[in-house]
């Protein structure tokens, strides 16, 4: 079955409004990472986060290990922050063997 | 402190011809690993290092060899390309245990097999 689903697949949003992406994975992890692939193709990394919450600027994370999912909250969004966000998980036993989901695509409109 | 790189940033091959990607990091990471990501997908395992002399298979591991004789460099071979190798291959890096398992990734290389 699916180990790693992203939702939604694909959100369009107008500048400056805010946006929840979610991450589900089936068994408990030791890595949890999520990631911004610009339309240029790089992936940048956005958080490293197995449990807990952060934040970054405008951008914030948390992962509840206990329940299996971890959120990326987006706030003010600008064109800047289109592209495909990743969430990819390592299960346990598999610290650095990263499972990917499919990815979020973001359109964020002037 | 560049970090992951990745040669060649673009490639085209024929079928039945081989190449060597090459990736190299500078952080000292004990684990390098290859990905490859076909269009609208996430990326997928193809093999990993968690260091010198030691590699394994990951989750789409035919078609490809690795080895890995440095702590630097982790180059993936292409022994004769087939059409479904076509994809943008990512090269990554990260620790051994420690307080982290953060992977940082190289460029990308994107290959065309025609």
């Amino acid at each position: 079955g699916i180990q790693v689903e992203q939702s939604p697949p694909d959100l369009i949003l107008q500048e400056g409004a805010n946006s929840t992406l979610r991450c589900n994975f089936s068994d408990s992890v030791n890595n949890l990472q999520w990631f911004h692939q610009n339309p240029w193709g790089q992936l940048i990394n956005l958080f490293y986060i197995p449990s807990g919450t952060k934040q970054n600027g405008r951008l914030s994370a948390t992962t509840v290990a206990t329940e299996r999912y971890s959120l990326l909250y987006i706030s003010s969004s600008q064109t800047t922050d289109s592209g495909v966000y990743f969430c990819a998980v390592a299960f346990s036993g598999g610290y650095n063997k990263l499972i990917f989901g499919a990815g979020t695509r973001l359109a964020v409109h002037p | 402190n560049a970090g992951v790189t990745q040669t060649p940033k673009f490639q085209v091959l024929k079928t039945g011809q081989s190449m060597t990607l090459q990736c190299a990091q500078d952080m000292n990471h004990e684990y390098m690993s290859w990905y490859r990501q076909d269009p609208g997908m996430g990326l997928r395992l193809i093999h990993y290092s968690v260091g010198a002399g030691i590699t394994d298979q990951g989750e789409v591991p035919n078609g490809y060899n690795v080895s890995r004789s440095t702590t630097e460099d982790f180059p993936l071979r292409l022994l004769s390309a087939a059409p479904s190798q076509t994809s943008v291959y990512f090269c990554a890096s990260s620790y051994v245990g420690g307080r982290t398992y953060e992977q940082y990734f190289g460029p990308g290389t994107r290959l065309t097999v025609t």
